[in-house]
This record gives C-alpha cells, structure tokens and sequence, in this order.
C-alpha cells in the first residue's frame, strides 16, 4: 500500500520558475527521502531529512518536514529543462521504504 | 552505498509462463526489497526478503504468484508466476542503508 501522497500529481512550469511538491504520508517515520527518476530509467535519490529536522537544503533543493502535519514539501529552485521527471517521497515506516504516487514536472522552455 | 546487478534487463514472455529475476548486491545486506513498477505509476513494495527466512509480502501480493528466494546475504530471486498481460511491468530489487535506497537497472517484463 502506498505511504506518501504527492500533490501536485503534474505541473507544469517555466524555465526559471520554482517548483513546489508536497506530499503527506500516514504514519511515523525516522526519515523522508525525495527521488527523481527520468522517463524509462532508475530512480536518483536527491536528499533525505530526518524526523527531527525540519528544513535542508542542497544546491537548488529546499526540504521541510512537518511531522505533526505529517507532510513535506520539496521546493525546485530555478527550474532548468534538465529538471523534467517524475519526483518521489519516500518513508520509512518499519524496516521499509514506501514511495508515493509521485509528481510529474515539466518544465517548458 | 551498494552496486546492484539486476537481470535480465528486460523480457516478452508468454501468458502463463513464470520468469525469475535475479538480484545481486556487491555487498552483504540483511534485507532486500522487491517493488514493481507499472506503466506511468509509482513503485509499490511486493515484499521484503531476510535471508535465512520467508520473505514478508505487502498487501495485494501472495507467494504463489510471486516467490522469493534468498539463499545468501548477497543475492535474491523474484519469480513472476503464471504471467499475464497485467503482469507488465519494471519490476526492481532495492537494498538501502538507513539513508538511501538504491535500486538495480530493473527488468522491463512484457507479457503477450
């Protein structure tokens, strides 16, 4: 069964934009992980925040976790026709690790 | 962080045939993941494989369909059973260490 909700399910945007992802998950959780994965290949894991943090950032990345709202978000800045794909959550309740259904992102020229 | 073999890439299999899927981890794991991946969708967890024991399948997959070995610490099978066409998917094997996952090349299996 699926964990994480992601919203939007697609979004579009332009070149330069900010791109923001949100999902919601469930249950408790040690950790919440953001993947990519690019048309017909693996998934690249971006970052990871753990339960006790509540923002992180690497390059053009911004994470925040809520865990009483049991939600995060991933914030895309200055979007680049390279950042088109599809991007997970992902959790970790128990000794697994559930993706959500994911967000498509296009990113026009 | 831990290399993964996965194979075969990909396959077109006949309704009612099975197909195993191999797994290797260039590493000793304790758990390995199993997920399936249909056209367009996220990935969705078939089961957890403990070596030394039964694996432990998520809701909606049963052993019969999808059997699992784990012989070692290193390396793992998926067996898709009496295919069908809503068998079509990637299916992938996943290790992680407490903060990634990594996943092998996954196997693209079409069934006609």
């Amino acid at each position: 069964s699926q964990q994480g909700e992601e919203d939007p399910q697609a979004l579009s945007i332009q070149e330069g934009e900010n791109a923001t992802m949100n999902c919601s998950y469930k249950t408790s959780i040690n950790n919440l992980q953001w993947y990519r994965q690019n048309s017909g290949r693996g998934l690249v894991h971006l970052i990871l925040i753990r339960s006790n943090e509540r923002e992180k950032h690497s390059g053009r990345l911004r994470v925040t976790l809520d865990t009483s709202k049991k939600s995060s978000s991933l914030l895309i800045t200055a979007s680049r026709a390279a950042d088109t794909a599809s991007y997970f959550c992902a959790t970790d309740p128990g000794d697994k690790i559930i993706f959500g259904k994911g967000t498509r992102l296009h990113i026009l020229p | 962080s831990a290399v993964i073999s996965q194979k075969p890439s990909r396959d077109i299999c006949q309704r009612g045939t099975s197909l195993t899927i191999q797994c290797q981890v260039d590493s000793q794991v304790t758990m390995m993941f199993w997920y399936r991946q249909q056209p367009g969708q996220s990935l969705t967890l078939i089961a957890t494989a403990n070596q030394g024991s039964e694996a432990t399948y998520e809701s909606g997959f049963v052993i019969d369909k999808f059997p699992i070995s784990r012989p070692n610490l290193t390396f793992s099978t998926l067996t898709v059973s009496n295919m069908s066409p809503e068998d079509s998917s990637i299916y992938l094997c996943s290790v992680d260490d407490n903060t990634e996952a990594f996943f092998g090349q996954g196997t693209r299996l079409t069934v006609v």
